[in-house]
């Protein structure tokens, strides 16, 4: 059965700083990798997809994330964190032909200190 | 409107009490999707449709548990006889035939 693990609940960072979500799946083919952000009281928004090709996928909001087959990971990173970034993290896996149905990880709570 | 709606935002019902929940997709969307996102939990899925047709319904967690979408449009889940292990945030997305699903601010259900 596939599964997505955010190993971290919780993460607080300086703004200005780095940052990095881990995001370990596990599944039979191929799989496509999602990060979503949500902000309290809003939907999901997409920050990035990967499919195939590079695995090194840019998305929206300077983040960025990194496929590592051998590592079954997809974490999700951002240089410089900006005030705007606090909010809630979730990584998934695309789980069956749609476009639309995912497997959701719990979720990584990110806050941004001044 | 420009994206997914959902309506009410908020809901209180106490327990045993039936609730609908409508989602309006995006214009020309064809596929609809209803989550489940209970407090600190990534959202879970429910079912999807294709058009009016009711394509996948394995996240559905009891038949207390419906969902419809008559037109291939606006679609309602309705729960019956409610339960406090129902409160949570219902999510629904919607995506074109071949595109990513835009999902919607979701309808916040509290059963008391």
């Amino acid at each position: 059965a596939q599964s997505v693990t955010q190993p971290d609940i919780h993460i607080t960072v300086s703004e200005g700083a780095s940052l990095e979500l881990r995001c370990n799946y596990s599944y039979g083919a191929t799989p496509y990798l999602f990060w979503y952000v949500q902000s309290p009281g809003q939907g999901l928004q997409l920050l990035l997809k990967y499919f195939s090709g590079d695995t090194l996928v840019q998305g929206i909001k300077g983040f960025e994330a990194e496929f590592k087959r051998s590592q079954s990971s997809f974490n999700l990173r951002k240089p410089s964190v900006h005030w705007s970034d606090a909010a809630e993290y979730f990584c998934a896996v695309g789980a069956g032909d749609s476009w639309g149905k995912f497997q959701f990880g719990a979720g990584t709570q990110v806050v941004v200190t001044p | 409107g420009a994206g997914v709606s959902q309506s009410p935002r908020y809901k209180v019902a106490k327990r045993g009490q039936d609730v609908a929940l409508r989602c309006d997709p995006i214009s020309g969307h064809v596929s609809l999707f209803w989550y489940q996102q209970a407090l600190g939990q990534g959202p879970e899925f429910l079912t999807y449709f294709q058009n009016e047709a009711q394509l996948d319904k394995s996240g559905l967690p009891s038949d207390r548990f419906f969902a419809e979408r008559p037109e291939g449009s606006v679609s309602t889940l309705k729960i019956q006889r409610t339960q406090q292990e129902d409160s949570a945030v219902y999510l629904c997305a919607s995506s074109p035939s071949q595109g990513m699903a835009f999902f919607g601010q979701g309808t916040r259900l509290t059963v008391v």
